[in-house]
């Protein structure tokens, strides 16, 4: 079945522990993403990858880093993560100018 | 920068009705818009797009329309069910002309009534 997938679905830190969450897609898209959810403030994305090594900044990419050595992963890493990044994340892919495949998002509590 | 408005945060319609949904966007002019449903604690899911020279486009009980001189979409559901009820996003590309970051709206959250 074609999908992406995140790991963890739910995740409660502390603040300044360093977490990633992993997200892996296996229709060989190219081109994926991170965004988080907020209410009233819609989806709004972090960072994107248009392919392997080839990443680039989103609208509120502050306080995370991405990495893309594989096709198929785009873990998310927030080194030090605060309670302003409590929020709910989904990662995304799609094929060329495709619309996106989203993931069943992570939910993220930081204490 | 562009700005994407979706009217009002919540409707409820009655099942069998028609939902109308509205999609407004400001400062530029998108060569394509897209529509996903988000179901509570899930992903969006992709529903439809329509191109800047597209009228209407439908599917199934779908129906988008993109009106590019008043610069919104409306998407309608026809005869509407109860298990048409989730949030209805609007998504349109960025004002650099790049495919690869989607604009989202803050969504509609449709609930239809039994």
């Amino acid at each position: 079945e074609a999908q992406v997938t995140q790991n963890p679905r739910y995740l409660i830190t502390v603040t300044g522990k360093k977490l990633t969450v992993t997200c892996s897609q296996n229709m060989n898209h190219e081109y994926m993403s991170w965004y988080r959810q907020d209410p009233g403030l819609g989806l709004r994305q972090i960072y994107y990858s248009m392919n392997v090594e080839v990443t680039d900044k989103g609208d509120v990419p502050e306080g995370y880093k991405v990495s893309r050595k594989e096709k198929r992963n785009f873990p998310l890493i927030l080194e030090s993560p605060s309670p302003n990044q409590t929020s709910l994340y989904f990662c995304a892919s799609s094929p060329g100018n495709s619309p996106l495949h989203f993931g069943n998002g992570t939910r993220l509590t930081v204490t | 920068s562009q700005k994407i408005e979706q009217n009002s945060e919540a409707l409820n319609i009655q099942e069998g009705k028609t939902a109308t949904l509205t999609c407004n966007y400001t400062n530029y002019s998108p060569a394509y818009l897209q529509w996903y449903r988000q179901d509570p604690g899930r992903g969006p899911v992709f529903l439809l797009l329509i191109r800047e020279n597209e009228k209407e486009k439908r599917k199934e009980r779908l129906k988008v329309t993109f009106d590019t001189t008043l610069k919104q979409s409306l998407f309608h559901i026809t005869a509407s069910q109860p298990a048409d009820s989730a949030t209805y996003l609007c998504a349109l590309p960025p004002l650099s002309g790049s495919a690869r970051q989607l604009t989202f709206g803050s969504g509609t959250q449709l609930t239809v009534l039994p």
